[in-house]
């Protein structure tokens, strides 16, 4: 079956650690996006790549990093530098004028 | 002029009633508008979505109605169900050149989100 697979479920970090959220789509699909869901706050556009070997910062880039190694992949770090990273982050992919398919999420907390 | 505004914040329903969510826009610029359904812990789903050139879409109990001239759009579920309990999203975005020259959908701007709740 076609889908957006993000893993783990659930991801621990401790002070000043990075980890690495990943995002895997077989669905063929050129564009990627991260999100970060907070409480009453939507989503919030971390990143985006609408191509191989190239993306772009959203809304709240800053503490973030992505990579677009391969069409399938879209990893995102979260740094050190991001001091509030505790939330739910959602990986989504689209196609031509098809609206988004979202992954499971990743539930991020600082320990 | 990128926001989208989405109202209220939370609705709680009766069985069998009609909830109303509401969104607004300011960019005319957008010209797709999809709303999302979202169950705790899970991704949001694509539910319905519209396009400027149609006042009014419909699949099954779900409605989109389309306001071009007020920049609004609103979503309207007929005999709400407890099923319906679930956090909806409204999102507006604009068309932007892909390779080719092909349109495809430019990224998503969200709503801040309605708690629906819906009382058996």
């Amino acid at each position: 079956d076609g889908g957006i697979t993000q893993s783990p479920k659930y991801l621990f970090r401790k002070e000043g650690q990075n980890v690495t959220l990943s995002c895997e789509q077989n669905l063929n699909h050129d564009a990627m996006y991260w999100y970060r869901q907070d409480p009453g706050q939507g989503l919030r556009l971390i990143y985006y790549s609408q191509i191989v070997n190239d993306f772009q910062k959203g809304d709240i880039a800053e503490g973030y990093s992505v990579s677009r190694e391969k069409k399938e992949s879209f990893p995102l770090t979260v740094t050190s530098a991001q001091k509030n990273p505790t939330a739910f982050y959602l990986c989504a992919s689209s196609m031509m004028n098809y609206g988004y398919t979202f992954g499971s999420g990743t539930r991020l907390t600082v320990v | 002029q990128q926001q989208v505004k989405q109202s209220p914040q939370s609705l709680i329903v009766q069985k069998g009633g009609i909830s109303i969510i509401n969104c607004a826009y300011e960019n005319t610029a957008f010209d797709y508008f999809p709303w999302y359904q979202q169950f705790p812990g899970k991704g949001p789903a694509l539910l319905i979505a519209i396009r400027p050139d149609v006042s009014e879409k419909k699949e099954g109990r779900f409605t989109i109605s389309f306001n071009k001239s007020a920049k609004q759009f609103s979503l309207h579920i007929m005999d709400s169900q407890p099923g319906d309990s679930a956090t909806y999203f409204c999102a507006a975005s604009s068309s932007v050149l892909g390779l080719g020259g092909s349109s495809n959908t430019g990224k998503l701007i969200f709503g801040q989100g309605t708690t629906l709740q819906v009382k058996p």
